[in-house]
């Protein structure tokens, strides 16, 4: 069965650092390109990053680049995004994802829930 | 890519037949997917490509269209479907649609 399980969300300040884990089990980790999305309160969807199989191509959208990084650890079949600089816009459930057939995201992580509040 | 999805909710009954349109700003030939999600839950895959059916979702939901308009389905709406409805063609969702209770 295939599993996507987040952690490291929590509450920090402005301008704090966290960092989000991905632990996946159930498939071969290292085949799959991976992504994570967030999701501010009451609000829709939002694409944050990608990295390829091996991570040596990877994407951010303009919100967030410059201040998170996102990895992986394919011998740890672990995705990772740390988060530098938090803003209060910041604040969202981060969701880890797999990638699918035709750029579709087939498996979700349940979310981890990260606040940025003074 | 600016992805358009309407309408923003809408209310229903159950056994009605629901249809939610996304339409993309350019052509994005079938890159089109739709999910469900519901409260507190992450989102599902329910439709990749614009109309291949994700295993195990039920044949009542249908996806059509290719270029800059597309469709989901719901052919007899059933009490668990209540939920939001997003589109999304690569790193763009649509705004959400929340189906209700009529």
């Amino acid at each position: 069965e295939v599993q996507l399980v987040e952690s490291g969300g929590g509450s920090v300040q402005p301008g704090g650092s966290l960092r989000l884990s991905c632990a996946a089990s159930g498939f071969t980790f290292s085949s799959y390109e991976m992504i994570w999305v967030r999701q501010a309160p009451g609000k829709g969807l939002e694409w944050v990053s990608y990295i390829n199989s091996f991570g040596s191509i990877i994407f951010y959208a303009d919100s967030v680049k410059g201040r998170f990084t996102i990895s992986r650890d394919n011998a740890k079949n672990s995705l990772y995004l740390q988060m530098n600089s938090l803003r209060a816009e910041d604040t969202a459930v981060y969701y880890c994802a797999r990638e699918a057939t035709l750029l579709s995201w087939d498996y979700w992580g349940q979310g981890t829930l990260v606040t940025v509040s003074s | 890519i600016h992805m358009t999805q309407s309408p923003s909710s809408l209310s229903a009954s159950v056994g009605d037949r629901v249809t939610i349109t996304c339409r993309a700003s350019q052509s994005i030939s079938n890159f089109l997917n739709w999910y469900q999600q519901k409260p507190g839950k992450a989102p599902k895959l329910l439709i990749y490509a614009a109309s291949s059916l994700q295993d195990g979702v039920p044949s009542r939901f249908s996806g059509s269209g290719s270029g800059t308009d597309f469709t989901l389905t719901i052919s007899s709406l059933q009490p668990e479907d209540f939920a939001t409805y997003y589109c999304q063609q690569r790193w763009t969702f649509g705004q959400g649609t929340k189906v209700e209770i009529k």
